[in-house]
């Protein structure tokens, strides 16, 4: 079936530090990938996506690619800032699903201390 | 541009209690429309969607229906609550088509603890 999977958390960092938060999945066929953000009392917001592989996804200085030859979707960003604290989702939708259900990650907790 | 409101955005029930919980999409129609549940500590999970009125598909067996009235209204409801069904429930909707690549926009939660 199809899954996905992230890394636990929580991530703790410091401002201007390298961020990365693996994502791996689970599909038949050719997914939509997706990274959902969700700042603390809030719903989740889009943060970036990619339909096809080596699709980059990009947004507000996260970046993740598509790749099938690994299933992954790893999120970067080059330096954090406290601003970003919240939970990141990972999520797939599988291709040609009529219904574009999204499966979630877990979630990883983002802490960015000054 | 299209909105999606929530209501409650807080609620403390009694277990035992019924449950109403209301979503409604403005600016679009025909919309595809999903409930999620977000449990402390877990990720979300798809509890029913509608792809139209009186249209319901559900996820997983549970305490919880949905219904779908009119086209953009999708209702969450219980007859009696458990202390399970605590947590943070989360509607979304999308446009139809594009093989999976729509993207979900969410709604702000609505934020249930059972007692």
């Amino acid at each position: 079936g199809n899954s996905v999977t992230q890394m636990e958390g929580p991530v703790t960092l410091s401002e201007e530090a390298f961020l990365t938060i693996n994502c791996t999945y689970t599909a038949t066929g050719y997914p939509s990938l997706f990274w959902y953000v969700q700042y603390p009392g809030e719903g989740l917001q889009l943060l970036l996506k990619a339909t096809k592989a080596d699709d980059k996804g990009s947004n507000k200085g996260f970046e993740a690619t598509y790749r099938k030859e690994t299933t992954s979707f790893h999120l970067e960003k080059g330096s954090v800032q406290v601003s970003d604290s919240a939970v990141y989702f990972c999520a797939l939708s599988p291709y040609g699903g009529a219904t574009n259900k999204l499966i979630f990650g877990t979630g990883t907790l983002l802490a960015v201390q000054p | 541009s299209q909105t999606i409101h929530q209501w409650p955005a807080t609620l403390v029930q009694p277990v035992g209690s019924p449950l109403s919980l209301e979503c409604t999409v403005e600016g679009t129609s025909n919309p595809n429309l999903y409930w999620y549940r977000q449990a402390a500590g877990r990720g979300l999970q798809l509890l029913f969607y509608s792809v139209g009125i009186g249209q319901i598909s559900s996820e997983v067996p549970q305490n919880l229906s949905a219904s779908r009235p009119q086209d953009r209204q999708f209702i969450l409801s219980s007859k009696k609550l458990l202390l399970s069904d605590s947590g943070f429930y989360l509607c979304a909707w999308t446009r139809k088509g594009a093989n999976g690549a729509n993207v979900l926009t969410f709604g702000a939660g609505s934020r249930l603890t059972v007692l």
